[in-house]
């Protein structure tokens, strides 16, 4: 198993161009979800989905939409980038159900909006 | 609505001695319990998690944390640290019910010195 895999591992945009972060896990997990980390701030939840087709907001929502049409992918994409939107993105997922407390996280993408 | 609060930023010490990364937590709901990792540029790994049972939980290298209900404290303790555990740690929350939504504290940079 690849387990979560990220898409770029780095990006760097200018205000207001439009990119997607992709997201895949080959685990056939149910949940899966978009962190932003921002020093000082930890980790907060931007989006997340507990199964194709369902998506909700998390903490952060702002400026991000996600779609979950499959399973295994999770792509976060961002209209009009903004310097606000500079952070490291994680995309994690977890199993779903009784007894899946873990959740799994990528490696990451880093991304800088000048 | 969870929230998390680690006590300390940075917390530095000498190779070989005791290491105690404190954390608080506030909830209206039961919770599950989390402490991950994050070494330099790195994705998270979970050292270790408290579902329910005993309150005293042990985790991946040498790390382990005591569940306390009346002071609604999670707090993680190493007895004898090495350079490796140098890195960041998160502690972070979900409630019972929606074990796919993490709340995370803001980390404590562990920096372990010779």
């Amino acid at each position: 198993n690849a387990g979560v895999t990220q898409t770029p591992k780095f990006q760097v945009l200018k205000t207001g161009q439009s990119m997607t972060l992709q997201c895949a896990q080959d685990m056939n997990h149910e949940y899966m979800s978009w962190y932003r980390q921002d020093p000082g701030m930890g980790l907060r939840l931007i989006h997340y989905s507990v199964g194709a087709g369902i998506t909700d907001q998390g903490e952060v929502p702002n400026g991000y939409n996600v779609s979950r049409s499959t399973t295994e992918d999770f792509p976060l994409r961002l209209l009009s980038a903004a310097p606000s939107q500079t952070s490291v993105y994680f995309c994690a997922s977890n199993k779903g159900g009784q007894g899946s407390y873990e959740q799994y996280f990528g490696p990451g993408t880093r991304l800088t909006v000048t | 609505a969870q929230s998390v609060t680690q006590l300390d930023s940075q917390v530095p010490v000498f190779e070989e001695a005791p290491v105690e990364l404190r954390c608080n937590y506030s909830s209206s709901v039961s919770v599950y319990l989390f402490w991950y990792v994050q070494y330099p540029n790195q994705g998270l790994q979970l050292l270790l998690k408290y579902l329910s049972g005993s309150t005293l939980v042990k985790g991946i290298n040498g790390f382990e944390a005591e569940f306390n209900k009346s002071q609604t404290s999670f707090h993680l303790r190493k007895p004898s640290v090495h350079i490796s555990d140098t890195a960041e740690y998160f502690c972070a929350v979900s409630g019972s019910g929606s074990n796919y939504k993490l709340t995370f504290g803001k980390g404590t940079l562990l920096t372990v010195n010779p």
